[in-house]
């Protein structure tokens, strides 16, 4: 079946550190990827979305490349902040119109100063 | 403009009884989801509403879930009998429904006693 396989957190960095968080997907077709994040105590939030092999797509530093060839959709950031702290969800939609989301079970992140 | 809004943000009731969730969409978006996050299953995706269809209501867990949409604006998610499994975050989201992007409100916190 369809589905989404990101890394357990938490992840814990210090402030201008590096962030990988691994996310890999199994899918009929050619779905589109998309990243979520969840600050504490808001909702969630689009980061970023790829909607096509090799597509990178990006926002506020975050960056993440439709890799077709690994299923995968790896979340980086070059200098992590203490604001970034929050929980962040991988999710697949397949190419049908009114598909819902398919959500990793979401990472954890803790950026201290 | 005005997000996905949810009410009440915070539910506590006690097991066995009936429990009404609000969401009001965008103006516009004619698709509208229901998503159930809780700690043991992550984000689960419950119902998705058409303008005031259901074409896909693979995801509520029991016929104790119903959800109706009516002038395909507002949606309520109603649980009847409720149990102490059902204590979760329930999301909305809506799209315009060729579009894949759907934005999120802030979520019904619902505690079962």
């Amino acid at each position: 079946g369809n589905s989404v396989t990101q890394m357990e957190g938490p992840v814990t960095l210090s402030e201008e550190a590096f962030l990988t968080i691994n996310c890999t997907y199994t899918a009929t077709g050619y779905p589109s990827l998309f990243w979520y994040v969840q600050y504490p105590g808001e909702g969630l939030q689009l980061l970023l979305k790829a909607t096509k092999a090799d597509d990178k797509g990006s926002n506020k530093g975050f960056e993440a490349t439709y890799r077709k060839e690994t299923t995968s959709f790896h979340l980086e950031k070059g200098s992590v902040q203490v604001s970034d702290s929050a929980v962040y969800f991988c999710a697949l939609r397949l190419n049908q119109a009114g598909t819902a989301l398919i959500f990793g079970k979401g990472t954890t992140l803790s950026v201290s100063s | 403009g005005a997000g996905v809004s949810q009410s009440p943000s915070n539910k506590v009731t006690e097991k066995g009884k009936d429990v009404e969730l609000r969401c009001d969409p965008i103006s516009g978006h004619t698709a509208l989801y229901w998503y159930r996050q809780s700690l043991g299953q992550g984000l689960e995706f419950l119902i998705y509403f058409q303008g005031n269809s259901a074409p896909d209501k693979s995801g509520l867990p029991s016929d104790r879930f119903s959800a109706e949409r009516t002038g395909g604006s507002v949606s309520t998610l109603t649980i009847q009998r409720t149990q102490q499994e059902d204590s979760a975050v329930y999301l909305c989201a809506s799209s315009l429904v060729y579009q894949e992007t759907q934005y999120f409100g802030p979520g019904t916190r619902l505690l079962v006693l």
